[in-house]
């Protein structure tokens, strides 16, 4: 069973920084691009991030394309997501999801960051 | 970017009764429209890939339909359990986007 847990979500102050992570597990993790997902409270989805499955590639939308970075290790089948200079408009749950090809075809449950002084 | 509009915005249903959900493209995304079922509380679901494949787990009264720029999720029969929003999402190109969602509610 395909399973994915995020962490690190939390309260932080604008302009700094939060590090959220993902566990995979049942299934082989360095195989699939990997991606992240928000959603602000009671708004739409937002694609935020996509990585190969190397972490040779990364792809960002102009959002927060220079403040986030997405990352991998294969060994320890988890992903990541560094958010830096964070912005109020930055608050969301943030989903872990499994990237197929041009969709998203596993989500995990989310965390949910809040930026604000 | 892909700006993907979803109607109605929210959708009075009966149990039983058959619906359908639309998304358009502001630009050809070919087949590459996906459906996603988000109940309250929940993350996303994957219900339709490529505009009309079907997903493993998926109940048959989803379908999905469409090309170019629209598309229409339908379900036939609906139950109580698919009150959720529903959102479309093109993967044709960068950046990925979704509909702003169609909240399906008891009427």
């Amino acid at each position: 069973e395909v399973q994915l847990v995020e962490s690190g979500g939390g309260l932080v102050q604008p302009g700094r920084s939060l590090k959220l992570s993902c566990a995979a597990s049942g299934f082989t993790f360095s195989n699939y691009y990997m991606a992240w997902v928000r959603q602000a409270p009671k708004k739409g989805l937002e694609w935020v991030a996509t990585i190969s499955t190397s972490g040779s590639r990364t792809y960002y939308p102009d959002s927060v394309k220079g403040r986030f970075t997405i990352s991998r290790d294969n060994a320890k089948s988890s992903l990541y997501l560094q958010m830096n200079s964070l912005k109020s408009e930055d608050t969301a749950t943030y989903y872990c999801a499994r990237h197929r090809e041009w969709y998203f075809d596993f989500w995990g449950p989310g965390t949910m960051v809040t930026v604000s002084s | 970017d892909v700006v993907l509009t979803q109607s109605p915005a929210t959708l009075s249903v009966t149990p039983g009764e058959r619906i359908s959900l639309s998304c358009r493209a502001s630009e050809s995304v070919d087949t590459y429209l996906h459906w996603y079922q988000q109940k309250p509380n929940e993350s996303p679901r994957l219900l339709i890939k490529y505009a009309s494949q079907s997903i493993s787990g998926i109940p048959s009264r989803f379908s999905g339909s469409g090309s170019g720029t629209d598309f229409t999720l339908s379900i036939n029969g609906v139950e109580l359990e698919d009150l959720s929003i529903y959102y479309c999402q093109q993967g044709n190109s960068l950046p990925y986007t979704f509909g702003a969602g169609t909240k399906l509610e008891l009427k």
